[in-house]
């Protein structure tokens, strides 16, 4: 049972690299999303998508773009990265079906910092 | 956006003590999701509740739902090592069917 599946685990990125964070889902979910944990700081939404094809932005998306080609692919793409992107980023996904009875199905999460 | 507040944000505990966590808001909650997140692990669910007043039951862990629907509490019997991690309570936020967390109570239990 792979679930939600994030590559790469860790990453050390140079102040303006650019580095794509890899998100796959098998359980043919339509809602897929991107936070980042910062400590004491709770899970923060970035960007969502609600189907193939369809993406829109989250609480805190600058600096980040994604895209959404197939149900089961949802990468998010850093540009130019800074020191304030240090963080633990965690895809998800859901059924997308009543909002009281939905639940997010996490990643193990992508390690990120940047020096 | 609605904000969740969450105490104690760390708590320290012997193996076999009881404890409760809380979470609470200035709005009331269309639903609240407690989640656990083990180190280098993403957050897992463990309960929903959604009815005002709500008890569920998970084992050891009993969750509560505020009358007014604007807080709720985990209650841990017994606390087992296998209990640490951090424990985020969450609800429906404003984009798409998405869930705003608060920051969470850390848990570290003691053998």
């Amino acid at each position: 049972n792979a679930g939600v599946t994030q590559t790469p685990k860790f990453r050390i990125l140079k102040i303006g690299q650019s580095m794509t964070l890899q998100c796959t889902q098998d359980m043919n979910h339509n809602y897929m999303y991107w936070y980042r944990q910062d400590p004491g700081m709770g899970l923060k939404l970035i960007y969502y998508s609600v189907g193939a094809g369809i993406t829109d932005k989250g609480e805190v998306p600058n600096g980040y773009n994604v895209s959404r080609s197939t149900t089961e692919d949802f990468p998010l793409r850093l540009e130019l990265a800074a020191p304030s992107q240090t963080s633990v980023y965690f895809c998800a996904s859901s059924p997308g079906g009543i909002a009281t009875n939905e639940k997010l199905f996490f990643g193990s999460g992508t390690q990120l910092s940047v020096l | 956006t609605q904000l969740l507040e969450q105490s104690p944000q760390f708590l320290s505990i012997q193996e076999g003590e009881n404890l409760t966590v809380y979470c609470n808001s200035s709005s009331v909650f269309s639903s609240l999701q407690w989640y656990r997140q083990e180190p280098g692990e993403g957050p897992v669910l463990l309960v929903t509740v959604v009815t005002g007043g709500e008890v569920k039951k998970l084992k050891r862990l009993t969750f509560q739902f505020g009358d007014a629907r604007k807080d709720s509490s985990l209650h841990i019997t017994a606390a087992q090592p296998g209990d640490t991690g951090l424990y985020l309570c969450a609800t429906l936020g404003n984009y798409g069917q998405n869930f705003v967390f608060g920051p969470g109570t850390r848990l570290s239990v003691l053998p």
